[in-house]
């Protein structure tokens, strides 16, 4: 068990580029979550996957935003024209479906500053 | 609404114990967590309740009232080590997903 990996771990882009992170979750996860966190304050739900089903999007969450997990395992959170806004840390993180807790395992996040 | 509360911040004494709250109101109910995230780190599992009651792991505690719709975490013993920011969240249904409170920064001081 290797843990939930992000690559990368940093992330700086002008305003306007598209950027594209990727997370690879603990191996017989199959929930996979992205969140987004900003400086004091908790992480915001982003999506989330069971297998390779999306099956929730934050409402908050702009057409910008598209995230995939095509085979179930890895996946990729692509952010589209971004902006200065979108500065904060991108994190990954995964669970178990089964009794009990499932809590979820996060990953060392992408931090990503636009310029 | 959905909504978690907890304090900003709190400072205690190495060595000694504090208890950090948390109050929610969220539409459901599924089992409330409680995370560390130490500075530019990723959040880490401390605790789970679902029922009533104070579950105790080691030097970490923690109690739920799901009537009151309250929920502390007790860390006895500090270290300077336990410096960070502690998460609570709650889980409303069986979807999993989580609703995140901003966190309590805990401060240590020798």
């Amino acid at each position: 068990d290797t843990g939930v990996s992000q690559d990368p771990r940093h992330k700086i882009t002008k305003r306007g580029q598209n950027v594209t992170f990727r997370c690879d979750p603990i191996s017989e996860h199959n929930r996979l979550y992205w969140y987004r966190q900003t400086l004091g304050q908790g992480p915001e739900f982003l999506t989330y996957f069971q297998n390779e089903a999306q099956l929730e999007k934050s409402r908050l969450l702009s057409d910008r935003f598209s995230a995939e997990r095509p085979k179930g395992s890895f996946s990729t959170l692509e952010i589209q024209r971004t902006e200065q806004g979108d500065s904060a840390m991108y994190l990954c993180a995964s669970s178990f479906r089964r009794g009990g807790a499932n809590e979820q395992f996060f990953g060392p996040g992408t931090r990503l500053t636009v310029l | 609404g959905q909504n978690i509360d907890q304090p900003t911040e709190m400072t205690a004494t190495e060595g000694a114990i504090v208890q950090i709250n948390c109050t929610y109101q969220t539409s459901g109910f599924n089992g409330l967590f409680w995370y560390q995230q130490h500075a530019g780190e990723a959040p880490t599992f401390l605790s789970y309740n679902v029922l009533d009651g104070l579950e105790e792991k080691g030097r970490f505690s923690s109690f739920l009232s799901r009537s009151k719709g309250y929920s502390y975490l007790l860390l006895k013993e500090l270290q300077m080590k336990d410096s960070a920011s502690y998460l609570c969240a709650v889980r409303e249904d069986s979807n999993y997903q989580l609703i995140w409170g901003a966190g309590t920064k805990l401060i240590i001081k020798p």
